[in-house]
């Protein structure tokens, strides 16, 4: 069975301060992966998507960056970090395109102070 | 670009009640429809999808979703609530040629015993 695993669970960060949040799936090989932001208590915001290691794309600018060093991982980070990053960061993988089910981590609470 | 409404921002019913959560979508190509559960602080559950066919579908824990291309809806109904199903319940659309899901701004639904 397949696992999706974020880390950490939450964070409490200064403004200003660099961010490094992961994702692991475990279980399946080759899956499309995805970052989404939500504000508390609001919609999602997808950020980005990787379809293949090395390669992310960016559907919204919010001065964070996204990786996939391997195939299981993806990494949301930023070298500084501002007060509108709070809220909740949701990983997510499906086995193809658009047309597939999201399974999505249970997130990480960021709060920026 | 893809857009997706969902009208009511709270629901409340009681338990053993009907219960039916409208989405309207605005898109002019082919497009995937979703609906996904989200309980406090946690990721996101699939519910069902939509894309060709039967426009009823039948997803998990007795919910049902209805596709109407002339009404760009796709309301998720179930027929007898249980307090558990107290959630916030996102509506997401997909274009069928990129990766790009955007997601409603969630309806919070309260089932009272």
């Amino acid at each position: 069975a397949q696992t999706i695993h974020q880390w950490p669970v939450a964070e409490i960060k200064a403004v200003g301060s660099p961010l490094s949040l992961g994702c692991t799936i475990k279980g399946k090989s080759s899956p499309n992966l995805y970052w989404y932001w939500q504000a508390t208590g609001g919609t999602l915001q997808q950020l980005f998507y990787s379809i293949t290691v090395g390669q992310v794309e960016s559907v919204v600018q919010l001065n964070l960056s996204a990786s996939r060093p391997k195939d299981d991982q993806f990494i949301l980070s930023t070298e500084k970090l501002l007060l509108s990053h709070s809220g909740f960061y949701l990983c997510a993988w499906s086995s193809g395109g658009s047309n597939e089910r999201l399974f999505f981590g249970h997130g990480t609470k960021l709060s920026v102070l | 670009t893809q857009t997706v409404s969902q009208s009511d921002a709270h629901v409340t019913v009681f338990e053993g009640d009907s219960v039916e959560l409208r989405c309207n979508y605005s898109y002019g190509g082919s497009i995937y429809l979703s609906w996904y559960i989200q309980h406090h602080g946690r990721g996101l559950q699939f519910l069902l999808k939509y894309y060709s066919g039967n426009p009823v579908v039948q997803g998990v824990n007795g919910f049902e979703a209805e596709f109407s291309k002339s009404d760009s809806s796709f309301h998720l109904r179930k027929a007898s609530v249980h307090w558990s199903d107290s959630a916030v319940y996102f509506c997401a659309v997909s274009a069928t040629n990129n990766n790009r899901i955007f997601f409603g701004d969630g309806t919070q639904l309260v089932v009272k015993p």
